[in-house]
C-alpha cells in the first residue's frame, strides 16, 4: 500500500524561529493535506493542496505540493508557543477520497 | 453548527469488559473512520464505512467491531479480545463524490484507559 515518510519525527525550537517539515510518498498523490493536532484533541485541517507546484499560505504557515507529486512541505515562520502540537501530512491518489497519513512531526517551542 | 462529536472524552473500564465509543456527525458526510493513536505511532486505521450498513476493516481491526445503521452514527466497540485497548481513539468523517478531496473532519477523541 501507499506509504508516507514524514520528517523530522520531532523538533525542539526556540520561539521566533522558522520551522520546516516534509513528507515523501512512495506513489503519486493528487491531493496533499496538512493537519495540526493540539494535545488531547483531534487533528484540524490547516492547508489543502491540489496541484503540483502549488504554494498555499495560511497565516504564518506555508505549504507546497512538490512538482514530482510525491512530496509536500510545510513551513512555519516566526514560531510561537501555541504552535506546539503534532503536525500530520496526508495524501490521496487519483479518484480516491481515502487518506494516507504520515506518522506526524511533534513540535515543541521553547519560550 | 455542523460537526462531529465523540463521547465520552474519558473512559475507564475494567479488563475483560466490552466498551462502546460513540461518534455522531451532522455534516451529511458519507464516509466515517475510526483511528487509534498511541504515543509515537501516528494514526492507525481500525475500521471505515463509506455507506450505511457497510464497513471495511482497516489495518488493526482485530478486537474491535463497528456498526453503521445510520449515516450520522458510527459507534466503535472495543471488545475483551483487544489485547492492549488503552489508547486515544479518534473518529473522522468525510464527504465523497464531490470532486476534490476535502479531507477528513475529526472528532475531539476519546481516551480509553483499561485498568
Amino acid at each position: 500500500g501507499q506509504q508516507l515518510n514524514q520528517s523530522p519525527q520531532s523538533m525542539f525550537i526556540q520561539e521566533g524561529e522558522d520551522v520546516s517539515m516534509n513528507c515523501t510518498s512512495s506513489s503519486i498523490f493528487n491531493t496533499w493535506l496538512w493537519y495540526k493536532q493540539d494535545p488531547g484533541e483531534g487533528p484540524v485541517l490547516l492547508i489543502a493542496l491540489y496541484k503540483a507546484g502549488e504554494l498555499t499560505s495560511n497565516g504564518r504557515l506555508t505549504a507546497q505540493f512538490g512538482i514530482t507529486r510525491k512530496d509536500s512541505f510545510l513551513n512555519i515562520s516566526a514560531s510561537i508557543p501555541s504552535d506546539v502540537g503534532i503536525y500530520f501530512c496526508a495524501g490521496s491518489g487519483a479518484g480516491s477520497y481515502q487518506l494516507t497519513f504520515g506518522k506526524g512531526t511533534k513540535l515543541s517551542v521553547i519560550p | 453548527d455542523g460537526g462531529i462529536t465523540q463521547s465520552p472524552k474519558y473512559l475507564f473500564r475494567k479488563e475483560g469488559q466490552n466498551v462502546t465509543l460513540s461518534c455522531e456527525q451532522n455534516l451529511n458526510h458519507d464516509a466515517m473512520y475510526w483511528y487509534r493513536q498511541d504515543p509515537g505511532q501516528g494514526l492507525r486505521l481500525i475500521y471505515y464505512s463509506q455507506i450505511v450498513n457497510d464497513f471495511q476493516k482497516g489495518d488493526i481491526a482485530e478486537g474491535y467491531s463497528v456498526s453503521r445503521e445510520k449515516k450520522e452514527s458510527f459507534p466503535l466497540t472495543v471488545t475483551s479480545a483487544q489485547k492492549n485497548p488503552t489508547a486515544f481513539y479518534l473518529c473522522a468523517s468525510s464527504p465523497e463524490g464531490r470532486g476534490k478531496n476535502y479531507g477528513y473532519t475529526f472528532g475531539s477523541g476519546t481516551r480509553l484507559t483499561v485498568v
